[in-house]
This record gives C-alpha cells, sequence and structure tokens, in this order.
C-alpha cells in the first residue's frame, strides 16, 4: 500500500447505527486530518492530529469522535448520525515541521462516502 | 476572518482555449498558497505550493502565480483530460490548518 488509504470506501447506515471510519497512512507523515466534503461547500476540516496533540474543532458534534492510536492511524467513530451528515469523508497526511517553510502540502486518501438514511 | 473565494465556480473549455482560474484570499499572515485538483469520487491531489508573492510554478499545462491578494491557475491548451474540480487553500501564520476554497470545476471539451 502507498499513499494514503481510506476503508470503506463506501458505507450506508442508518441514524441508529455505530460505525467506524479507518485511514491509514504510508508516508511516514507526522500530522493527520480528518475532512468533511459536501456538496456546494469547501472542505470542512473537523479534526487534526499533529505531532501528537489533537486540534479540535469546537464546531464538530460530539456524534463524531476521532481516534488516532499512532502517526500512521486515524480513525473516526460515529454514532447516531444524521442525514446531513451524509457526505464525502476524506483523511489527510502531511508532514509538519517547525518552521513557516516546513509547512507542507497534504496529501488526501480516496474518502468514504458516508449515506446515513 | 479568513476565508479562500474561487471564481468561476464552473468553467466550460474547448480543447486548446486557454484560460485562467481565481483564487482571492483574505487571510492574516498568508504563509502558504495550495492549489489541489480533484477528479470525482476521489480525494484531492496535490499540484502546489505558493509562499511569496511573485512566485510562479508550472506542471505540463499548469501554472500557478501568487500575488499579495491573489493567485491564478493558468491552463494553457487544455485537453480532455484536464477536466476536473481545481481547489485552492491557505495556510496563515500561527501554523493553523488549511482554508480552503469552494472550488471550480472544469469541463474540457474535444
Amino acid at each position: 500500500e502507498t499513499g494514503v488509504t481510506q476503508t470503506p470506501r463506501h458505507l450506508v447506515m442508518g441514524m441508529t447505527n455505530k460505525k467506524s471510519l479507518k485511514c491509514e497512512q504510508h508516508l511516514g507523515h507526522n500530522a493527520m486530518y480528518w475532512y468533511k466534503q459536501s456538496a456546494k461547500k469547501p472542505l470542512e476540516l473537523m479534526f487534526v492530529y499533529s505531532l501528537e496533540e489533537r486540534v479540535e474543532n469546537n464546531s464538530v458534534p460530539s456524534r463524531f469522535s476521532p481516534e488516532c492510536p499512532n502517526s500512521s492511524h486515524l480513525f473516526l467513530h460515529l454514532h447516531t448520525l444524521q442525514p446531513e451528515d451524509s457526505a464525502l469523508y476524506l483523511c489527510a497526511s502531511s508532514q509538519e515541521g517547525s518552521t513557516s517553510a516546513d509547512y507542507n502540502e497534504q496529501f488526501f486518501g480516496p474518502g468514504t462516502r458516508l449515506t446515513v438514511l | 476572518e479568513d476565508q479562500v473565494t474561487q471564481s468561476p465556480e464552473a468553467l466550460r473549455l474547448q480543447e486548446g482555449e486557454s484560460s485562467s482560474l481565481n483564487c482571492s484570499y483574505t487571510v492574516s499572515g498568508l504563509r502558504g498558497l495550495f492549489w489541489y485538483r480533484q477528479d470525482p469520487g476521489k480525494g484531492p491531489e496535490f499540484l502546489f505550493t505558493l509562499y511569496s508573492a511573485g512566485e510562479e510554478k508550472e506542471k505540463e499545462r499548469l501554472k500557478a502565480t501568487l500575488t499579495k491578494k491573489e493567485s491564478f491557475l493558468h491552463i494553457t491548451a487544455p485537453k480532455p483530460e484536464d477536466s476536473a474540480t481545481y481547489l485552492c487553500a491557505a495556510t496563515t501564520s500561527g501554523n493553523t490548518p488549511l482554508v480552503f476554497g469552494k472550488g471550480t470545476r472544469l469541463s474540457v471539451i474535444a
């Protein structure tokens, strides 16, 4: 495997289900991200794990719960979702440094297309 | 509030018809301006990073430029395989994550 992988690629779930999205990066990066992409909207940053520290977007509902067990793996646990949560969920990784010149590009996975019924 | 605005929302070109996509940004202390390409059903693919006004970068038929207020993605003699959504994003001082625009959906017709 190379780059950033995400599983599953497609997920259909009911509002009462609990499911998890998985992301794995094979690039040796030290930061990982979850984004939500909805039609006609910009990519919305949900969570960041950078240098083992979690940076959370305060507007993300608690029904989304991230987990980063190590620098290569990132999970997004889902429970009691709403139909408006249907979207493409993208994972990304990057190598962050301590200077402005080290803020590098993010590499994205293919995404998980989530449908909440 | 940091903001990135892309125009046009959609652009339809004939094969070989050159054009430019615009990305204007209002951020405090720009540290980097990024361009990505996204094909349907896939994640964004990195194209360029620009760090300072006056900087230019090229890749095949694409050239990205940066001024103090906006960035342009110039497409020279596009081909149908250049059809995609092009995303612009900015990062500001303080090591904050990327702020993305809504993207420009480009269609190149043979």
